[in-house]
């Protein structure tokens, strides 16, 4: 099976902030990634895909880089209903699998 | 475009439960869908995938030869039957709709859960 390791687990930031997010898998995956981000009780939104790919009305701000084993997302000048759970996938084989999240939270 | 699960419940260890997910406002039999939980206060776990027509099924390995993944595209519903169930399967169930091909692994959008607690 394919580890998603996300660091760090953990953000503490202020508005405006830009903050990036790691995304390391164990084997190499192509640019077969994508990324969640899911706010508290609801379920998780695509916001990226094929690694740098937009989803449909995802804000600018946000950017996806990487392929192969590592892989990054930006979040430039931090808003308020940024503050979530984000979460990488890999797309390259089963068992998809999804990294252990990192928790943007308020400083 | 919808998904919406319904079939949660508290079932004793060993016990049996049903999901169901009914989506709308999209050709339903044109994409793979999805089943991914997620255990209170953790992160988020594939579970299950099917092709357009149910003719091919993927499954994780802790829960292969228990849960079984069907779709009814006449009806627009997805399926997860889930039996000999554990303690570790309590979870939210999500489904979602992946892409209409088999390199699309990704899901968009998602339901909004149903809750499964495996609990004596």
């Amino acid at each position: 099976d394919i580890q998603m390791t996300q660091s760090p687990s953990f953000v503490s930031a202020s508005i405006g902030d830009t903050v990036t997010i790691t995304c390391r898998a164990s084997q190499a995956i192509g640019d077969w990634l994508a990324w969640y981000q899911q706010r508290p009780g609801k379920a998780p939104k695509l916001l990226i895909f094929a690694a740098s790919s937009f989803q449909s009305g995802v804000p600018s701000r946000f950017s996806g880089s990487g392929s192969g084993t590592h892989f990054t997302l930006t979040i430039s000048g931090l808003q308020p209903e940024d503050f979530a759970t984000y979460y990488c996938q890999q797309a390259d084989s089963f068992p998809l699998t999804f990294g252990g999240g990192t928790k943007i939270e308020i400083k | 475009v919808r998904l919406v699960e319904s079939g949660g419940d508290l079932v004793q260890p060993g016990g049996s439960l049903r999901l169901s997910c009914v989506g709308s406002g999209f050709t339903f039999s044109d994409y793979w869908m999805t089943w991914v939980r997620q255990s209170p206060g953790k992160g988020l776990e594939w579970v299950s995938d099917i092709d357009q027509d149910g003719s091919v099924k993927y499954y994780v390995d802790s829960v292969e030869g228990r849960f079984t993944v069907s779709r009814d595209n006449a009806g627009n519903s997805l399926s997860l039957q889930m039996n000999s169930l554990r303690a570790e399967d309590t979870a939210v169930y999500f489904c979602a709709r992946r892409g209409m091909t088999t390199l699309t692994k990704w899901f968009d959008p998602w339901g909004q859960g149903t809750t499964v607690i495996v609990s004596s």
